[in-house]
């Protein structure tokens, strides 16, 4: 089945300093690709949507000046937290979803998640 | 507001029994519905799926029932084996987005022990 890889799987770092999280699909393309967050005990976020080649789009609440995506190519999403905080803290999570080339409608994908990003902001 | 529902947090469930997870959901916008599993420290596995126009979807041990005049979906999981024990969270999507994906909503999830 697809694979969807994200690096690094830890990490800890102190306030005020930013952290990138790659996220790849690993045999397939994904046009789109979606960040989650998950804090103990509740249910995955969806921060917002990336889309290769475009901006992203942000869920309601979500700052994007904060959260900085760059879905650079067809494999590669990348999730930046700048002057990142203690309450940043939690479970980052990608997904990405198998369907065709922008543009081209189709019934519903599958999505396929990757492992998450633990973060911890001292 | 918490469009997708899981109101119990936790279950367990003798080994070889019927497992019932319940999910209930508020916007009839909703048109396609997903279970998945989640093991710690790990991204959820997709598990089974069901359209709206659908009411039953059976995928060996799993089956998935959709009531859309309660707004109400549970996945049934039988028998139940000890690999079963995870945290299942449903998901629900409305529609086709621009380009061709669907936002997923999920719910709180509940966490299933099955008890050798």
């Amino acid at each position: 089945g697809a694979v969807v890889s994200q690096h690094p799987s830890w990490v800890i770092c102190k306030s005020g300093t930013s952290v990138k999280i790659e996220c790849r699909s690993l045999d397939f393309q994904a046009t789109t690709m979606f960040w989650y967050r998950q804090f103990p005990k509740q249910s995955l976020m969806l921060m917002a949507t990336s889309n290769e080649g475009s901006k992203a789009t942000y869920e309601q609440g979500v700052e994007k000046d904060k959260f900085l995506i760059n879905h650079a190519s067809l494999t590669l999403s990348t999730l930046t937290v700048t002057s990142a905080h203690p309450e940043d803290s939690s479970f980052y999570i990608c997904s990405a979803d198998t369907s065709g080339l922008a543009g081209v409608v189709v019934s519903y994908n599958e999505q396929f998640f990757g492992p998450g990003t633990r973060l911890t902001v001292l | 507001d918490q469009q997708v529902k899981q109101n119990s947090p936790s279950l367990s469930v003798q080994e070889g029994r019927i497992s019932i997870l319940n999910c209930d959901y508020t916007n009839s916008m909703f048109d396609y519905f997903l279970w998945y599993k989640k093991y710690p420290a790990e991204g959820p596995t997709f598990l089974i799926s069901i359209s709206s126009i659908k009411d039953k979807n059976e995928d060996g041990r799993f089956t998935v029932f959709l009531n859309k005049s309660a707004k109400h979906l549970s996945l049934h999981i039988v028998p139940s084996q000890p690999g079963d024990s995870a945290v299942y969270f449903c998901a629900a999507s409305a529609g086709i987005s621009n380009f061709g994906n669907e936002k997923l909503t999920f719910g709180t999830g509940t966490r299933l022990t099955i008890i050798p």
